[in-house]
């Protein structure tokens, strides 16, 4: 199946500081999304990206669709506390083929910002 | 929130036993998602529904089932639990069924078997 490769894994900062995390596929997605998920709680979709080079901002948020559709980064700027969290990327994969529309999700990254 | 809701939204059952999930999508998406996340598997979709209809399949074990009913909510059917089935069972919904949909996720179900 595809795999998405998010790194880090895991992200220790200080209250203010930028934040960047990306992920990394062996093929073509034609979606990338990134989603938070807060300790027992389902993930909230932050940005959703459509086309290569596509640079979108939410907030303090901004994330990249890569120019080869095979990678896609996520910054934070001026990180807070309320930051704290797993960041997901997502994408759907081009070659899914059939009916098969199977969101494909990364390992995470756990952000921890102390204040 | 998502307008995605779930439930119930904890769950303990004990090993052999049988449970449903209920999952709501929000007003007006036509496609269901289910999830399983576990600490070693992270996030793993499941199954999909469109507008009552399975439209796609993924990691699904044949002891878990699933329907979407007439006015669009979702159950997920889990049997013959064993251990290993503990884990958070997300639903997501989106409007259609295209490639590119944006998903929507509830807050959970969190299973533990006992």
């Amino acid at each position: 199946g595809q795999q998405l490769n998010q790194s880090p894994q895991s992200m220790f900062i200080q209250e203010g500081e930028d934040v960047s995390m990306n992920c990394t596929s062996s093929s073509i997605f034609n979606t990338w999304l990134w989603y938070k998920q807060d300790p027992g709680e389902g993930p909230v979709l932050l940005i959703a990206l459509y086309k290569a080079g596509e640079l979108t901002s939410n907030g303090r948020l901004t994330a990249q669709f890569g120019i080869t559709r095979k990678d896609s980064f996520l910054n934070i700027s001026a990180s807070i506390p309320s930051d704290v969290g797993i960041y997901f990327c997502a994408g759907h994969p081009t070659n899914s083929g059939g009916s098969n529309y199977k969101l494909t999700f990364g390992k995470g990254t756990l952000l921890t910002v102390n204040p | 929130d998502s307008g995605v809701t779930q439930t119930p939204k904890h769950l303990i059952t004990a090993t052999g036993q049988r449970v449903t999930l209920r999952c709501s999508p929000r007003s007006g998406d036509l496609s269901v998602y289910w999830y399983q996340q576990s600490l070693d598997q992270g996030l793993q979709f499941l199954i999909q529904y469109y507008n009552g209809e399975e439209r796609a399949k993924g990691n699904i074990l044949e002891r878990f089932s699933a329907q979407q009913f007439p006015d669009l909510h979702s159950e997920l059917n889990l049997s013959s639990l064993e251990l290993g089935d503990s884990a958070l069972y997300f639903c997501a919904s989106s409007v259609a069924s295209g490639r590119g949909e944006t998903q929507y996720f509830g807050p959970g179900t969190r299973l533990l078997v006992l």
